[in-house]
């Protein structure tokens, strides 16, 4: 079957502007994670999913980066008001179950702040 | 706080030999597990290897072995008969119960180079 799959795989947004990043995980898996990787660094967690609802939001770094997941499958990180340190890959993973499974990574969107 | 060290930014293997990528890890859990993942060029993370942290034995995964020495906190991967499509960016990761989102936390990396 697909992939987790991931929209746009490039933005450039000007400084101030609003993005969202979209993620479509596979189809069937509960648990959703988004990442953040910085230029020359390993992947750092932002937000975990399981099902609709988000239990563990404790490394989003600002008021300013939202996400949600409604209904259980695609899930949506909203940055308003981008920074230049807001550049950086974000990738989604979304694994079976919650526990100790393995995570399946999407493509990740590079994300430009000018 | 759960913590993953890559030492080594850089690592050059000529094609056909092995190569052994270092990890250590540093965590309070009992219950933990290890990861290997590839990321070439274009983006994508790929899953290579698991460790958990009461398997008896090492983990192998085709030319892929994880050298588990539980005592160190060490979890070195070993690639055997190098790949010019072996060359990219490896992290090393670790997933505990120390919360209940089993999020991956990742080391800074290292980029391997496979010379022809």
């Amino acid at each position: 079957g697909a992939g987790v799959s991931q929209s746009p795989r490039y933005k450039v947004a000007k400084r101030g502007q609003d993005v969202a990043l979209r993620c479509d995980p596979i189809s069937g898996h509960v648990s959703l994670f988004w990442y953040q990787q910085a230029l020359g660094q390993g992947p750092e967690f932002l937000t975990y999913f399981q099902n609709e609802a988000q239990l563990d939001k404790s490394g989003l770094p600002s008021d300013r980066f939202f996400a949600e997941r409604p209904e259980g499958s695609v899930s949506t990180l909203k940055i308003q008001r981008t920074q230049q340190e807001d550049s950086a890959v974000y990738l989604c993973a979304s694994s079976l179950r919650q526990g100790n499974y393995e995570q399946y990574f999407g493509p990740g969107t590079r994300l430009t702040v000018t | 706080a759960q913590k993953i060290t890559q030492t080594q930014p850089g690592m050059f293997v000529q094609e056909k030999e092995a190569v052994t990528l270092d990890c250590t890890y540093d965590t309070s859990d009992p219950s933990y597990g290890l990861f290997w993942y590839k990321q070439p060029s274009s983006g994508e993370m790929i899953f290579l290897i698991y460790q958990g942290s009461y398997d008896q034995q090492n983990a192998t995964e085709g030319r892929y072995s994880l050298n588990f020495q539980k005592a160190r906190k060490s979890a070195n991967l070993v690639i055997s008969a190098s790949q010019l499509g072996d060359s990219a960016m490896y992290f090393c990761a670790m997933r505990g119960r120390e919360d209940s989102s089993y999020k991956l936390i990742f080391g800074s990396g290292t980029r391997l180079l496979v010379r022809p």
